[in-house]
């Protein structure tokens, strides 16, 4: 799977969106960008996933650019409950479903008050 | 939403006990995971599972380490004789396969302290 860098930390006020970037340059064409979260100590969070196009569900929006190679995760409306430690993860599609996910060390988004 | 349960969510044993970790994946998921997070550390890969064998597992899944579905709903990870490196968060997840491609779900994880 390919390598992705993300910032270590981020601060974000609470009721703005937040943009967490994630670079992801020798991403294949067959893999897809995943998001997830954790909070505090809890089981990490699915988020939101793409290919190609943007992406857009309940919890967020995902914006991939052209050449694939970063992605951009918007919290529209940031919340203090969104504060966790947040991985962009990229992953092989595959019919069989068995490709284990490589975690990195994320981005540490605080939201203050 | 459907939901991978764990228990314990608290395990304190003495080092050289045997202990077993559990999990309930969701229940139409074919994929089976265990996970570990040393505190302060990254997420890392323990082994996967699926049709009643391991799949895939990496270097920290040594002898000690086993797991198995007793009864095709319950999902254990058994250390045979903990030490005190083997503290850390424990996570199950599931997934099932097929296009488009799946995401995992976890469960809130077991705190495992070996004193």
């Amino acid at each position: 799977d390919a390598k992705t860098t993300q910032p270590p930390s981020m601060d974000c006020a609470e009721g703005r969106a937040a943009n967490l970037p994630c670079n992801h340059s020798t991403i294949s064409g067959n893999e897809y960008v995943y998001w997830y979260r954790q909070i505090h100590s809890q089981g990490p969070q699915y988020i939101i996933h793409g290919l190609k196009n943007n992406e857009t569900n309940e919890m967020a929006s995902l914006i991939i650019t052209e050449d694939r190679k970063s992605s951009t995760l918007i919290l529209p409306h940031a919340t203090l409950r969104d504060t966790a430690v947040y991985y962009c993860i990229v992953r092989a599609a595959s019919s069989f479903g068995n490709e284990k996910l490589t975690f990195g060390t994320g981005t540490r988004l605080t939201i203050i008050p | 939403e459907p939901e991978v349960t764990q228990t314990p969510s608290h395990q304190v044993t003495q080092m050289g006990q045997e202990v077993i970790l559990r999990c309930v994946p969701i229940s139409n998921h074919l994929y089976f995971y265990w996970y570990r997070q040393i505190l302060g550390q990254k997420v890392e890969f323990l082994v996967s599972f699926y049709n009643n064998e391991i799949s895939e597992k990496s270097e920290i899944f040594d002898d000690q380490f086993s797991v198995e579905r007793p009864d095709g709903s319950n999902f254990t990870l058994k250390i045979r004789s903990t030490k005190l490196e083997d503290s850390a968060m424990y996570f199950c997840a599931s997934i099932s396969p097929g296009y488009p491609p799946a995401y995992y779900t976890f469960g809130s994880g077991t705190r495992l302290t070996v004193v």
